[in-house]
């Protein structure tokens, strides 16, 4: 079975600051991960991808993970935050071919803020 | 291009009463997905389809759901009866023909009241 934790609720940034949001995961087999995020009353936007090669994956907005096969991580980071990135952050992992066909797995969610 | 398009975008029922969400797929898509999301349990797969054909249905919660998609361009899920642990946000979602590999792309979701 595949999994996704996110362990963080709930993440606060100051704008400006970097930021980061984590996410580990579970699987047998080499794992696809995506980012998504939900603003309030909005449906899921996909961010970014990793699917294979390079560990450093750059995505919409200004966002990047690195995927971390040791500590089986995708973290999430942003140099510099904004307030308007204060929205849902969802982790999500898929294994091609895997027991978990072609569904994707999705973490519980970290609502970040940034204030000023 | 047009994204994944749902409808109601929302509804508010009685209990008891059926209640069909819509969804239509971006054009060339071949995979079609039904999430429900709630606070309590946050985002749960309750059914996929490749190819129109129902795949995995073991995230449908009981007999009252139920998933179809007649042809490639549109899919319902239905509620018959309706009860209010119902109420959620259900969205559709869809992907393209590479499989694993591709983005799933979400609508805007139908958001459902039962009471």
């Amino acid at each position: 079975a595949q999994s996704v934790a996110q362990p963080e609720d709930q993440v606060n940034v100051a704008e400006g600051n970097p930021l980061t949001v984590k996410c580990t995961y579970s699987v047998s087999g080499n794992p696809y991960l995506f980012w998504y995020v939900q603003y309030p009353n909005r449906g899921l936007q996909f961010l970014l991808k990793y699917i294979t090669g390079d560990n450093l994956v750059k995505g919409s907005y200004g966002f990047e993970a690195e995927f971390n096969k040791s500590q089986t991580s995708f973290h999430l980071k942003k140099p510099s935050a904004l307030v308007s990135d204060s929205a849902l952050y969802f982790c999500a992992v898929r294994v091609p071919r895997g027991g978990g066909g072609n569904k994707l797995t999705f973490g519980t969610g970290t609502q970040l803020k940034v204030e000023l | 291009d047009a994204g994944v398009i749902q409808s109601p975008r929302h509804e508010v029922t009685e209990m008891g009463q059926e209640v069909t969400l819509r969804c239509k797929p971006i054009s060339g898509h071949n995979s079609l997905f039904w999430y429900r999301q709630t606070m309590m349990r946050g985002l749960e797969l309750l059914i996929y389809f490749n190819n129109n054909v129902p795949i995995d249905d073991s995230g449908m919660p009981e007999d009252r759901f139920s998933a179809k998609m007649p042809n490639a361009s549109f899919s319902t899920l239905k509620i018959q009866p309706s009860e209010p642990r119902d109420s959620a946000v259900y969205f559709c979602a869809s992907s393209g023909t590479q499989g694993s590999q591709n983005t799933i792309y979400f609508g805007e979701g139908s958001w459902l009241t039962v009471v």
